[in-house]
């Protein structure tokens, strides 16, 4: 079945440095993935998405890139700050119009002062 | 985001017992979605509806039951609840008609199956 895997599972940084957390899927018809992020006690909320016709997209410290031959997509923070700080999880459409995503299991992100 | 609620927020309840939780939405989406969250397992699909009349199983919907009351509305029923259900379960809504495929989730609900 489908399936998203995210690497790493925590990530410590000093604040400033770079952070960078990969995804694979194996749905070669997955079209659009999204970024989510949730802080401690809060809600997976979007943070920045990619579809399948757009190499890399950016907002601010925020960057994402997908590689559609090899099945990969990456986030990318700069500069990080310490409310950069949480649980980072990726996602993938199950295939192309359902309207179905896969969950990758979540990056803890600390980002130390 | 206040446009999604969940009830309850907090749930303790007994092996056996039949539980339901709640997912209201403000924002006029007809898509819903329940997921699960366990430590290090990220969200798993439960169950997901794209409108009052269709109802879709996701990865992990052995134990569980869904019913969509309106297109407001949204609820998942364990049936028989066991430990192993003991987990924070969100709701969510989508609208791809607007253009974007953004899931917007409740709060959660956190159980605690004894």
């Amino acid at each position: 079945g489908e399936n998203v895997e995210q690497h790493p599972s925590t990530l410590s940084v000093q604040e400033g440095d770079s952070a960078v957390i990969k995804c694979t899927y194996s749905d070669s018809a997955s079209n659009y993935f999204p970024w989510y992020k949730q802080e401690l006690g809060k809600r997976p909320q979007l943070i920045i998405d990619i579809r399948s016709n757009v190499g890399e997209k950016k907002d601010q410290r925020i960057a994402v890139t997908l590689n559609k031959t090899a099945k990969h997509f990456s986030l990318h923070i700069t500069e990080t700050q310490p409310e950069d700080s949480a649980v980072y999880f990726c996602a993938a459409s199950a295939a192309s119009g359902t309207y179905k995503y896969i969950f990758g299991t979540g990056t803890r992100l600390k980002v130390l002062a | 985001d206040a446009d999604v609620t969940q009830t309850p927020r907090n749930r303790i309840t007994k092996t056996g017992k039949r539980i339901m939780l709640e997912c209201s939405q403000t924002k006029g989406h007809d898509r819903m979605y329940w997921y699960r969250q366990d430590p290090g397992l990220g969200l798993q699909l439960i169950y997901y509806s794209f409108d009052v009349k269709d109802i879709n199983k996701g990865e992990i919907s052995d134990g569980y039951s869904v019913s969509r009351q309106a297109q407001a509305k949204f609820s998942l029923s364990l049936e028989s609840a066991i430990p192993n259900q003991t987990a924070l379960y969100f709701c969510a809504t989508s609208d791809p008609t607007s253009g974007g495929e953004t899931q917007y989730f409740g709060p959660g609900t956190r159980l605690l199956v004894l």
